[in-house]
Parts: C-alpha cells; sequence; structure tokens
C-alpha cells in the first residue's frame, strides 16, 4: 500500500531564517506531488505541483520555492521566511489516472516569529 | 473562474440528529467531486469521488450526493466521532493532467452526545 510521509509535524522558526520541509511517498511510481497550505478556518491553496522529476509549477508568487530531486521526493523550502508564512503545510499524491483522488500527508505546522 | 463554496461554515448537532453539508461548485466541466474528513491537527482523509449528476456513494452513517451545482453530504444518525471538518473539492476538465483540486473552505462539524 501507499504512504506518504511528511517532516516534522512542528516548526516554530525566526522571521529571516530559511526553511526546508521535506515529503516523501512510498508504494507507488511516478506520482503527481502538491504542496498546499491552509491558514487557520480557512481552505488548502495550493502552493505547487510537480508531475515528474524537475518539474515544479507554482500556483501563486510567494516566498516559497519547491523541488523534486527524486521521483517521490518533495520539498518546500525558502530561503528567508516572513510572518506570513505562517501556516499548516499539507503535501499530497496522486496517481497519474484521471480523476484520482489527493492523499495527504499529515501536515508540518509551522509558525514564524 | 472555478470555485467551490460550503455552507454552513459550522455545524452543531446532538447524536443521531441527522443533517446535510452542501457544497456549491462552478467550473468549467467537472471532472470529479471530492468529499475530505479532516481531523484537528491532521491532514484530509479522502471519502469519496463522484463523477457525474445523479451518482450517490456512501459509507457507514455519510451518504454523498451530485447534482449539476451542487452536493451533499448527508450525516444519519451522527456519533460524537464523526465530528471534524468536511472538505469539498473539485476537480476541472481543464486541468490537464495536473489532478489539481480547488478545494472549499469547508464545515466543521460537531457531534454533541
Amino acid at each position: 500500500s501507499q504512504t506518504i510521509h511528511q517532516w516534522p509535524a512542528t516548526l516554530v522558526q525566526p522571521v529571516g531564517s530559511p526553511l526546508s520541509l521535506e515529503c516523501t511517498v512510498e508504494g507507488t511510481s511516478n506520482p503527481n506531488l502538491y504542496w498546499y497550505r491552509q491558514a487557520a478556518g480557512r481552505g488548502l491553496q495550493l502552493l505547487f505541483y510537480s508531475v515528474g522529476i524537475g518539474q515544479i509549477s507554482s500556483e501563486v508568487p510567494q516566498n516559497l520555492s519547491a523541488s523534486r530531486p527524486q521521483d517521490r521526493q518533495f520539498i518546500l523550502s525558502s530561503k528567508k521566511l516572513l510572518l506570513s508564512d505562517s501556516g499548516f503545510y499539507l503535501c499530497a499524491w496522486t496517481s497519474r489516472a484521471l480523476s484520482s483522488p489527493l492523499h495527504f500527508g499529515n501536515g508540518t505546522r509551522l509558525t514564524v516569529t | 473562474e472555478d470555485q467551490v463554496t460550503q455552507s454552513p461554515e459550522a455545524l452543531r448537532l446532538q447524536e443521531g440528529e441527522s443533517s446535510s453539508l452542501n457544497c456549491s461548485y462552478t467550473v468549467s466541466g467537472l471532472r470529479g467531486l471530492f468529499w475530505y474528513r479532516q481531523d484537528p491537527g491532521k491532514g484530509p482523509e479522502f471519502l469519496f469521488t463522484l463523477y457525474s449528476a445523479g451518482e450517490e456513494k456512501e459509507k457507514e452513517r455519510l451518504k454523498a450526493t451530485l447534482t449539476k451545482k451542487e452536493s451533499f453530504l448527508h450525516i444519519t444518525a451522527p456519533k460524537p466521532e464523526d465530528s471534524a471538518t468536511y472538505l469539498c473539492a473539485v476537480q476541472a476538465r481543464g486541468s490537464g493532467n495536473t489532478g489539481k483540486l480547488i478545494f472549499g473552505q469547508g464545515t466543521t462539524l460537531q457531534v454533541k452526545p
């Protein structure tokens, strides 16, 4: 069966510090991968998605970047965090079949102080 | 613009009191509509996919239905363990092979014993 791992679960970082969140998927190959952010009491906002190694699409202009160095690895980064980067970050994967559901990791709660 | 609106934002029920959650959508060609359950501090958990108007799916006390403009999540005789935030999302035909989902803001359900 497929599993998705996301870490760390919680993170407190000062303004201006770098960020690296990692996500890996097991039990599948060639997945589509996604980074979403969820602000308190709000829906999920798609940040980045990737349909293959090295292929990254950004949905919103922001202070973050994403990379996919391996087929089942997706990394969310920032060189200098802003207060507005605080939130709940979720990684997700789906198979290439049309209309396949997204499967989410358990998220990272990021607080920028 | 593709959009998903969920109502109500919050719903409080007594145990055993059945009700429905609404998800209204506007999308340029629906490929699929998805329901998720999200517990506090966790990633969303996939519940159902609906593809065409008239389709229904059931899982325990939950039943999802779909029309051309909205979907309902019916909760029959809810129990306290059904308390969670329920998210609705759509995938548009124009999303190509990206698998992108557009999420609503969610309905937070509280079931009191």
